[in-house]
């Protein structure tokens, strides 16, 4: 059965450091991977999304991700944290119509 | 293009009840899925519907249920309402187009209360 699997339910960083959301996936095949994000009280939000293109992905407010399909991993990277990246993100994979979600990851931002 | 839009936003039921929530996908989306949110479960599939049929369904009792019409906007309806039911009900459309995996597009949510 494909799975995905957020490895950390929290994290947390300081204001202005490096952003690791980790993700690993179970499939087959080779997925459609996603990174959404949920800030509290608020809708999802695609940050970027894998489809078997280039391996590293470019997503919005600096965001991105590398598919590493030997690993079977596709971590979410910030070169530098801000205060308004405090969310939970979540990684998804495709699987025949339908989205295998992770259990999240909240990110925390110290000032 | 207007996004996905679901009414109502906040509703507080009792046990027993029902309950239909209504999603409005982008303009020209023809899939429409349905997640529950909850603290403990995290999101959960519901179902998928697309032109108007039940294409995917997830592992949810009967007491959940739902619909398509032929604008493509889309109702979920839950019966017997029970305290667990209480989440955050998130609707997301896509274009589906050709049957592949298409990016989803999220609406705001409907959180729903039984008391």
């Amino acid at each position: 059965a494909q799975s995905v699997t957020q490895l950390d339910s929290h994290v947390s960083v300081s204001e202005g450091t490096p952003v690791l959301l980790r993700c690993n996936y179970s499939s087959s095949y080779s997925p459609s991977l996603f990174w959404y994000v949920q800030h509290p009280n608020k809708g999802l939000q695609l940050l970027l999304k894998y489809t078997s293109a280039a391996t590293l992905v470019k997503g919005i407010n600096g965001f991105e991700a590398e598919f590493k399909k030997s690993e079977t991993s596709f971590h979410l990277t910030k070169p530098s944290a801000h205060m308004s990246d405090a969310a939970e993100y979540f990684c998804v994979a495709d699987s025949n119509y339908q989205l295998i979600w992770g259990a999240g990851t909240k990110l925390i931002i110290k000032p | 293009k207007a996004g996905v839009t679901q009414t109502p936003r906040y509703l507080i039921k009792t046990r027993g009840q029902q309950v239909t929530l209504s999603c409005s996908p982008i303009s020209g989306h023809r899939s429409v899925s349905w997640y529950q949110q909850t603290p403990g479960q995290g999101l959960q599939f519901l179902f998928e519907y697309f032109s108007e049929t039940q294409r995917n369904k997830g592992n949810f009792p009967g007491r959940f249920s739902g619909r398509q019409f032929s604008n493509s906007r889309s109702e979920m309806n839950v019966s017997t309402l029970e305290l667990g039911d209480s989440a955050l009900y998130l609707c997301a459309s896509s274009l589906s187009v050709g049957g592949e995996q298409e990016t989803q597009y999220f609406g705001p949510g409907t959180r729903l209360l039984v008391l």
